[in-house]
């Protein structure tokens, strides 16, 4: 049931860019993104609702391919406040589960 | 700051004690849930709580008893844990857990407990 995420970790320099992709077996009705940072609880950073969508918020954006039950998050010229763990969450269009995905470790060093 | 409240932040017992944590929101919220978070592990499902009403439980062991006396608060009673049940619990409210509703999960902070 949980969405597997890749890569499980990657450091990044400043400025760089990075990708981390969710999948999942079952089929999806939408994607949530969050951030934990070390110590602290999740925190929203998006949500995906239809095959294809496509979300930005800052210089973070994701997209949802609803047909392959797949999700990836985009970070784009990243700085040091967005190292920290991404999980995408998921969920069906029935039952009231909310399962997140393995993780992704981020770290953004100077 | 987090509008899902949390409390204790840190508890540490025996496997003999009874306890509880406790989670309380303010938002309206209709949807209530129970995660389990070990060190570098994503959250894990434990409880969903639809309008008060218990709407999913993830063939948790009977030691964990959740319980949610109205809409704004919901608590997790714990008894004869064992070493292993050491973790952060975090509870998480939603709008509705209908997914149709499309409402993200606003998290407390934790409560880090220690089984002894």
């Amino acid at each position: 049931q949980q969405p597997v995420q890749s890569p499980q970790a990657v450091i990044l320099r400043e400025g760089e860019d990075a990708v981390i992709n969710c999948s999942s077996s079952k089929a999806l009705y939408s994607v949530h993104w969050y951030r934990q940072k070390h110590g602290e609880a999740p925190v929203f950073l998006m949500i995906l609702l239809k095959g294809g969508e496509q979300k930005g918020h800052d210089k973070i954006s994701a997209s949802f391919n609803e047909k392959k039950q797949q999700s990836s998050l985009y970070l784009t010229a990243s700085q040091l406040s967005y190292s920290g763990t991404y999980f995408c969450g998921t969920e069906m269009r029935t039952g009231n589960q909310f399962y997140f995905g393995t993780g992704t470790s981020l770290t953004v060093i100077p | 700051d987090t509008e899902v409240t949390q409390t204790p932040k840190h508890l540490v017992m025996g496997m003999t004690n009874k306890k509880s944590l406790k989670c309380e929101q303010h938002m309206g919220h209709r949807a209530m849930y129970w995660y389990k978070q070990k060190a570098k592990k994503p959250p894990e499902l434990m409880f969903v709580y639809s309008y008060e009403k218990l709407s999913i439980n993830e063939s948790v062991p009977s030691r964990f008893s959740p319980e949610c006396p109205n809409s704004s608060l919901l608590n997790l009673h714990l008894h004869a844990l064992q070493p292993e049940d050491s973790a952060l619990y975090l509870c998480a409210s939603r709008l509705e857990a209908d997914s149709s509703y499309n409402s993200p999960l606003h998290f407390g902070n934790g409560t880090r407990l220690t089984v002894t």
